[in-house]
């Protein structure tokens, strides 16, 4: 296992709600970043969050945001749910450096069904 | 931004052979290569990765080339076996997409006993 955890591991949300989904990062890894997967598709980069900061973002709208806390861990906030947002959200922590990629580890996900 | 494109989308092996999966990429300024494994309803498993500086890396049966000036790189699995059998993705990282990582799309690996 990796030490990433996400929470909950699946959620009913109807249209037009709003969810959060939390990551604990792996000990010592300062860097959480945020992946949707759709059913048989590659994860796609939502955002990444460096130290409380957000640092780069994927092609998401607005009513995707996020925060980073103190201890590292995370959170993702979708507001206005809509049916195309269910997906398998991913967390996975890193130690970050900013001039080149590093491992990154994966939590379990969260299987978000909007209906 | 960077674009990985991965293949094949499936292969299909009989336990014993080996497997290549291929991917290039978009952006020369990425670094860092990793490859993972998901299996159905599993996080993605990171099985192996590969620096910009380094040409070959193996580890057991599994093997990743990354060829700079073409901007490829592949996984190789030899002797495969049935637990092999799940959905590989390769990543590019680095460069002006640091700590993003951006996925090709995936391939699914069948390995028959």
């Amino acid at each position: 296992e990796t030490g990433v955890t996400q929470s909950p591991t699946h959620l009913i949300k109807t249209r037009g709600q709003q969810v959060t989904l939390r990551c604990s990062s792996q000990s010592g890894h300062n860097t959480v970043s945020w992946y949707q997967q759709a059913l048989g598709q590659g994860p796609q980069f939502i955002f990444q969050y460096y130290r409380e900061e957000e640092n780069g973002r994927g092609n998401f709208p607005p009513r995707f945001s996020g925060l980073q806390f103190p201890n590292y861990s995370s959170e993702l906030n979708v507001n206005a749910l809509e049916l195309d947002d269910s997906a398998l959200y991913l967390c996975a922590s890193s130690l970050g450096d900013l001039l080149q990629g590093t491992e990154a580890f994966f939590g379990q996900g969260t299987r978000l069904t909007v209906v | 931004g960077e674009n990985v494109e991965q293949h094949p989308s499936t292969l299909s092996v009989q336990e014993g052979d080996s497997a290549v999966i291929k991917c290039t990429y978009s952006d020369s300024a990425s670094n860092y290569f990793p490859w993972y494994k998901q299996e159905l309803g599993k996080r993605p498993q990171l099985i192996i990765d590969i620096r910009s500086n380094v040409g070959e890396k193996k580890d057991q049966r599994i093997a990743v080339t990354l060829n700079k000036t073409a901007k490829h790189f592949s996984l190789h699995i030899t002797e495969t076996q049935p637990e092999d059998s799940a959905v590989y993705f390769c990543a590019a990282s680095g460069g002006t997409s640091y700590g993003k990582l951006t996925f090709g799309q995936g391939t699914i690996l069948t390995v028959h006993p």
